[in-house]
């Protein structure tokens, strides 16, 4: 039973260029959270979506970020004009169902770099 | 655990010894907490976790302490060894939220 993948793992742009960074949640689970994660700092959370949906996207910028997570195929989060400032690990988790008590399976990440 | 300044709080230990890695947290709501593990490069690791209607949860080598009293979780890892050398995030859920909220980290170093 594969965990969640994240792809691509590292992903270089140039400023004004797109990011399209890509989550497949566990089998089974139906619920994704994108983070971000700076050097030396926690986890802060982005958006929430369950297939078709957007459940929650109060932690991501209103302009240049969105995210989607399909019928069919993985989660995408779409920045676009990419800055310098977007340099960040991002962090993908799946949960079976949304609930409080309910553990996030993280991904591996991508690592962003923009020159 | 408390974060300050712009690095991130770092317990180094023997290899063998017990660490405890602390946590405060502010929201007298939450009441699911969980720890996990960063090691370099890689996501975060579910290691243990604890509702608030327990003070105590134990693992494998790990026991989680909750104390609401004065909002403070702490870590306790067992016979530390060097592949347990990595960053700890504390997270808490509160009030029915389905996003945790993570707290700075604290880096462990384990010296063969």
């Amino acid at each position: 039973n594969a965990g969640v993948m994240q792809n691509p793992r590292h992903l270089v742009r140039r400023r004004g260029q797109e990011a399209r960074l890509r989550c497949s949640p566990m089998k089974g689970h139906s619920h994704v959270y994108w983070y971000r994660q700076l050097p030396e700092e926690g986890l802060k959370f982005m958006v929430y979506l369950q297939k078709e949906n957007i459940i929650d996207e109060s932690g991501m910028p209103k302009e240049r970020f969105s995210a989607e997570f399909p019928k069919e195929g993985p989660s995408i989060l779409r920045i676009q004009q990419v800055v310098r400032g977007d340099s960040a690990a991002y962090f993908c988790a799946s949960s079976p169902a949304a609930s409080s008590n309910n553990e996030q399976f993280f991904g591996p990440g991508t690592r962003l770099t923009v020159l | 655990g408390e974060s300050v300044g712009l690095h991130l709080p770092t317990l180094s230990v023997q290899e063998g010894d017990n660490s405890i890695i602390n946590c405060a947290y502010s929201n007298s709501a939450s009441d699911y907490f969980i720890w996990y593990k960063q090691e370099s490069g890689k996501g975060p690791q579910f290691i243990i976790d604890i509702r608030s209607n327990m003070d105590k949860r134990q693992g494998q080598r790990v026991t989680v302490l909750l104390n609401k009293t004065v909002k403070h979780l702490s870590l306790q890892i067992a016979a530390t060894q060097p592949g347990d050398s990595a960053v700890y995030f504390c997270a808490e859920n509160s009030g029915g939220s389905y996003i945790p909220t993570f707290g700075r980290g604290t880096s462990l170093i384990v010296h063969p």
